[in-house]
């Protein structure tokens, strides 16, 4: 199957920088989603984005698909940006037939 | 409130013994997911539905098995052939393209 790597595995920032989360995939995917999951486990989609760019606030994503890559950048960062990110693809059939990464841990210090 | 909710959110398991985890939705979803998570890891799908009274088997569907008997409710019954139930349980539900996720359960071995 196609394999996805996200990095870094871990992150410490103090309040308010900026980051960049990257998904690499070793194929092409039909789309790619990201998520959050908080420190109580609570999980949150953040974005479908097959392609392009999409933003959300503080929040914006990357996808190239031609290039088989998705970015994440969080701007101007604070505690409750604190969790697990992961990126996620639909390999066909229902939409939550996901393949996850193993996650991106993101600490925001005050 | 709108929403999914999962039950219990700790639950234990005797050797040999069969538990199941509840999961309820009031979002009028028809397709509904259980995806099991491990420490450090990403997660992974387990069994599916996407209307009443069908399912599929997911990537790690051995020793579990699931039910759907109504739209709302799709329990997930760890049963005694899954020899390594201990994780984080997350039960999810799809609306047109996103997917909202409950708290999750956290099953341990006693």
């Amino acid at each position: 199957g196609i394999q996805v790597e996200q990095s870094p595995p871990d992150l410490i920032l103090q309040e308010g920088a900026n980051s960049t989360l990257r998904c690499n995939f070793s194929d092409s995917v039909n789309n790619l989603q990201w998520f959050h999951q908080n420190p109580w486990g609570q999980l949150i989609n953040l974005f479908y984005i097959p392609s392009g760019t999409k933003q959300n606030g503080r929040l914006s994503a990357t996808t190239v698909a031609t290039e088989r890559y998705s970015l994440l950048y969080i701007s101007s960062s604070q505690t409750t940006d604190s969790g697990v990110y992961f990126c996620a693809y639909n390999y066909g059939g229902s939409q939550g037939n996901l393949i996850f990464g193993k996650g991106t841990k993101l600490s925001v210090k005050p | 409130d709108g929403g999914i909710t999962q039950s219990p959110k700790y639950l234990f398991r005797k050797e040999g013994q069969n538990v199941t985890l509840s999961c309820e939705q009031n979002l009028n979803h028809d397709a509904m997911y259980w995806y099991r998570q491990d420490p450090g890891q990403g997660l992974r799908l387990i069994y599916y539905s996407q209307i009443v009274n069908d399912f599929q088997k997911g990537d790690i569907a051995e020793g579990y098995s699931v039910s759907r008997e109504k739209k709302e409710s799709f329990p997930l019954t760890v049963t005694s052939a899954q020899k390594n139930p201990t994780a984080f349980y997350l039960c999810a539900s799809q609306g047109s393209i996103k997917l909202f996720f409950g708290s999750g359960t956290q099953l341990s071995v006693l």
